[in-house]
């Protein structure tokens, strides 16, 4: 079982429209979790994170945190074909060590 | 803001040669990273360091090794590159356990 699992997609919104990504992890001792965002041929660019159960709300963007079913998502609102690439999400256990998924692959139609 | 640098975007290498990639953050940040990525695969670490002098094996150490002899540094070294090495390669930094910075990457190609 892999630590962090994400939908490939790829994952089509129209613009204005709200894009959800999902990411399952699964040791319950994970304590901090990240969305990064990948444009193509660039590096990941931290985006949010997220520490405690709940919504967390940054300008279009909102990430939920589950710990109990070991979900975390991000929501995007009013979305904007500049937002279109590939979502990391990211997941620290108890070390220093970070675990990635394979990424989501976003793309806005105008 | 965090500024992690690396220190080609592009390199091309031969087979068989000694290939140095240096990283350098300005944060002061305990923690550094090496990753590389591949198309399908997804991030996968190859070692990691949280002091000055240490590090430990990621998922992918074989045919790497790294040097960390400034907290401010850390250096990732392909012995001798092969083909199968030829991928993006990504420094990232962090403090203790919070969010991991990035550098650009250095798109290494061994022929």
């Amino acid at each position: 079982q892999k630590e962090v699992e994400q939908n490939s997609g790829p994952l089509s919104v129209p613009e204005g429209a709200i894009a959800s990504l999902n990411c399952t992890y699964s040791d319950r001792g994970s304590q901090s979790f990240f969305w990064y965002r990948q444009y193509s041929g660039k590096s990941p660019e931290l985006i949010m994170s997220i520490y405690s159960n709940g919504d967390k709300e940054d300008g279009r963007f909102t990430a939920q945190l589950n710990k109990a079913s070991q979900y975390v998502s991000l929501l995007i609102r009013d979305s904007q074909p500049s937002d279109s690439a590939t979502y990391l999400c990211a997941v620290n256990k108890a070390g220093n060590q970070f675990y990635f998924g394979t990424g989501t692959s976003l793309t806005v139609i105008p | 803001d965090v500024k992690v640098t690396q220190s080609s975007r592009y390199l091309v290498k031969r087979t068989g040669e000694k290939v140095f990639l240096e990283c350098v953050q300005d944060m002061d940040h305990e923690n550094m990273f090496w990753y590389r990525q591949d198309p399908g695969l997804g991030l996968r670490l190859i070692y990691f360091s949280y002091d000055v002098k240490m590090k430990e094996k990621g998922d992918i150490p074989e045919g790497y090794s790294v040097s960390r002899e400034k907290k401010e540094r850390f250096s990732l070294i392909l012995e001798s590159a092969s083909t199968n090495q030829t991928s993006m390669y990504l420094c990232a930094s962090s403090l203790r356990r919070n969010e991991q910075f990035f550098g650009p990457g250095t798109r290494l190609t061994v022929l």
